[in-house]
């Protein structure tokens, strides 16, 4: 079982509201990512990072921003959330360098009425 | 840009046969190459890496082929059981500071 987790596992907000999406993980890595992606859809990579104080925007292009201060810890905020931001948001890490698999968190499922 | 193509988004097949997902890519090949299984509402599950040097990697029921020269890479699970119906990701891994290459997956479904 990967040591990484997410908060909440399920949210149902109205429209406009400012959310923040938690990912911590335990296991010291410094790469960490975030991807969005629709039940029986790909993956999207939306932010990632490579240690503290650096993040950098993915693939796909999002309202959402990140942050990361401590090592362990990487959210993701929703400034104001809108019905086409209702998704399966997954949190990964991997230990830095090649070679290494990424850890998934188990996602949080975001309904915006 | 690098574009990668699992061959079916879904596969059938009976339980005891071998099923053989394949994944291609495009353009330069990646220093490693990872397989997920993913089951529905959840996150992505590590399965296999192998490297770009090697030619086959074994697991248990699985085994994972790699092939730069095609750029193709072939998973199979031997002896599949009900319990192997997910979808399978390939990932690609390039050296330095880029982010896996995740493939869109293949549905795969062992009929009993």
């Amino acid at each position: 079982e990967a040591d990484i987790y997410q908060t909440p596992r399920y949210l149902v907000i109205g429209t406009g509201k400012k959310i923040t999406l938690e990912c911590s993980q335990t296991m010291g890595h410094d790469k960490m990512y975030w991807y969005q992606q629709d039940p029986g859809m790909e993956l999207h990579l939306i932010h990632y990072s490579y240690g503290v104080n650096s993040t950098e925007k993915g693939d796909l292009s999002s309202e959402s921003t990140v942050s990361r201060i401590r090592t362990e810890h990487f959210p993701l905020t929703l400034e104001s959330a809108r019905p086409s931001h209702t998704s399966q948001y997954l949190c990964a890490s991997r230990v830095a360098g090649g070679n290494n698999e990424q850890f998934f968190g188990p996602g949080t499922r975001l309904t915006v009425l | 840009s690098q574009k990668i193509e699992q061959n079916s988004e879904a596969l059938n097949i009976q339980e005891g046969k071998t099923a053989t997902l394949t994944c291609n890519y495009t353009n330069y090949s990646p220093a490693y190459l990872q397989w997920y299984r993913q089951d529905p509402g959840r996150g992505p599950v590590f399965l296999l890496l192998i490297r770009e040097n090697e030619k086959e990697k074994r697991k248990e029921r699985l085994k994972v082929t790699f092939d730069t020269t095609l750029k193709q890479s072939l998973f199979h699970i031997t002896a599949s059981q009900p319990a192997d119906s997910a979808t399978y990701l390939c990932a690609l891994d390039y050296r330095g500071n880029t982010p896996l290459v995740f493939g869109k997956g293949t549905r795969l479904s062992v009929i009993a």
